[in-house]
């Protein structure tokens, strides 16, 4: 069966630092994207960064980039400089399966 | 340009009840998905729709939950009778096909808080 595994139930990390969230994914499909989605303590889901399979360069935006290791099956999404407000769940979706990881929720500290 | 909008945003209601959630996709979006989320079972796809066509529905969890699309703005949610159990939030979620100018993110409601006494 087709998995999605986020390791990571939850972490911590110091204000202005980098916190890498773990993905990996199971499939066969040779071209598929891959979605990061927030969900702050407020409910909704915000779309962060996406990630094609045939893109040759890692994903980037702002300070959310992905960390694409197509061989082994992960799409790891770095925030860089944490803030305060990056306090929130985190879930992986790749789009062949329509469903999200278990996600992984972040704390960021002051 | 208005985002998904589901209503209502919470419903409390006593079991057996019936109990239907409204959604309205984004205007030009041909795809519409329904998800649950509890903190047990995590998001999990429900139904999802194409071109208000129902493509796959193996998440709805049984004979008691419904989903429809009339037309390409808007769809229902539909329990009845509902059970404690399916206390959760609800959310909708449009997409445009996939292509070489957009990623076919989701674009999410806000969710409908749904509890059953």
């Amino acid at each position: 069966a087709q998995k999605i595994t986020q390791t990571q139930p939850g972490m911590f990390v110091q204000e202005k630092e980098a916190v890498t969230l773990d993905c990996t994914y199971d499939t066969s499909d040779q071209s598929y994207g891959l979605f990061w989605y927030k969900q702050p303590s407020s409910g909704e889901m915000i779309f962060l960064i996406y990630q094609g399979s045939y893109d040759e360069q890692n994903a980037t935006e702002g300070r959310y980039s992905l960390n694409f290791q197509k061989a082994r099956k992960s799409a790891n999404l770095v925030i860089s400089a944490s803030q305060l407000g990056d306090s929130a769940m985190y879930f992986c979706a790749p789009h062949y399966k329509l469903s999200f990881g278990a996600g992984t929720t972040v704390t960021v500290r002051a | 340009d208005a985002g998904v909008i589901q209503s209502p945003r919470h419903e409390v209601t006593e079991m057996g009840q019936e109990v239907t959630l409204r959604c309205k996709p984004i205007s030009g979006h041909d795809y519409l998905f329904w998800y649950r989320q509890t903190m047990m079972r995590g998001l999990e796809l429900l139904i999802y729709f194409n071109n208000n066509v129902p493509i796959d529905d193996s998440g709805m969890p049984e004979d008691r939950f419904s989903a429809k699309m009339p037309n390409a703005s808007f769809s229902t949610l539909k329990i009845q009778p509902s059970e404690p159990r399916d206390s959760a939030v609800y959310f909708c979620a449009s997409s445009l096909r996939p292509g070489l100018l957009n990623t076919g993110e989701l674009f999410f409601g806000e969710g409908s808080r749904l509890t059953v006494l």
